[in-house]
């Protein structure tokens, strides 16, 4: 079935730092890609999307970009804050979005601190 | 707030006992989804509605788990005779039908079974 790997947590930075957190996936067909963040005290929302081969997600100074060929959706920030403290999920959904239910299969979640 | 509401946030129950959450969804928001998540794992997909139907389930929700969206409005998730395994965080999440593949989560509903 299909699946999400996220790297280990967590993950300690200080401010300004540069961020990277790899998201690899297994799946049948061409999946959609997400990142859904965590912070404290509330539910998951989502940060950014790629639907497509190559398609480039942002959000508040995050990208992440759908490669195809290594099956990959790394999170990036070239400078973090300390807001930026939360948990970060990497999902797929089999459909494309507007397609049905997305039936999101996540990864196992990264937990991202930065001190100031 | 309009945001997706769920209750109780926590449930402390003894083992055999029954339980059931529920969930608020968006106001304008015709589909529902339950996920499950333990300590240290991302959410796990239970079931779906869309309106007053349930359209699918995962073969996660044993016999022991029903879920019930009566009027297309908010949902009831049913634990019976609940086990040391059911102990997670119960996520709702809810989505237009026109939007673009994002879900909208409540804060869950923690359950701990001794």
């Amino acid at each position: 079935g299909d699946s999400v790997t996220q790297m280990e947590g967590p993950v300690t930075l200080s401010e300004e730092a540069f961020l990277t957190i790899n998201c690899t996936y297994t799946a049948t067909g061409y999946p959609s890609l997400f990142w859904y963040v965590q912070y404290p005290g509330e539910g998951l929302q989502l940060l950014l999307k790629a639907t497509k081969a190559d398609d480039k997600g942002s959000n508040k100074g995050f990208e992440a970009t759908y490669r195809k060929e290594t099956t990959s959706f790394h999170l990036e920030k070239g400078s973090v804050q300390v807001s930026d403290s939360a948990v970060y999920f990497c999902a797929l959904s089999d459909r494309a979005p507007g397609q049905g239910a997305q039936k999101l299969v996540f990864g196992q979640g990264t937990r991202l601190t930065i001190n100031p | 707030d309009t945001g997706v509401s769920q209750n109780p946030r926590h449930k402390i129950t003894k083992r055999g006992q029954n339980v059931t959450f529920r969930c608020d969804p968006i106001s304008e928001h015709n589909r529902l989804y339950w996920y499950r998540q333990t300590l240290g794992q991302g959410p796990e997909f239970l079931t779906y509605f869309q309106n007053e139907a349930q359209l699918e389930k995962s073969r996660l929700l044993s016999d022991r788990f029903s879920a019930e969206r009566p009027k297309g409005s908010f949902s009831t998730l049913e634990i019976q005779r609940t086990e040391q395994g059911d102990s997670a965080m119960y996520l709702c999440a809810s989505s237009s039908k026109s939007k673009t593949g994002e879900l909208f989560f409540g804060e869950g509903s923690r359950l701990t079974v001794l």
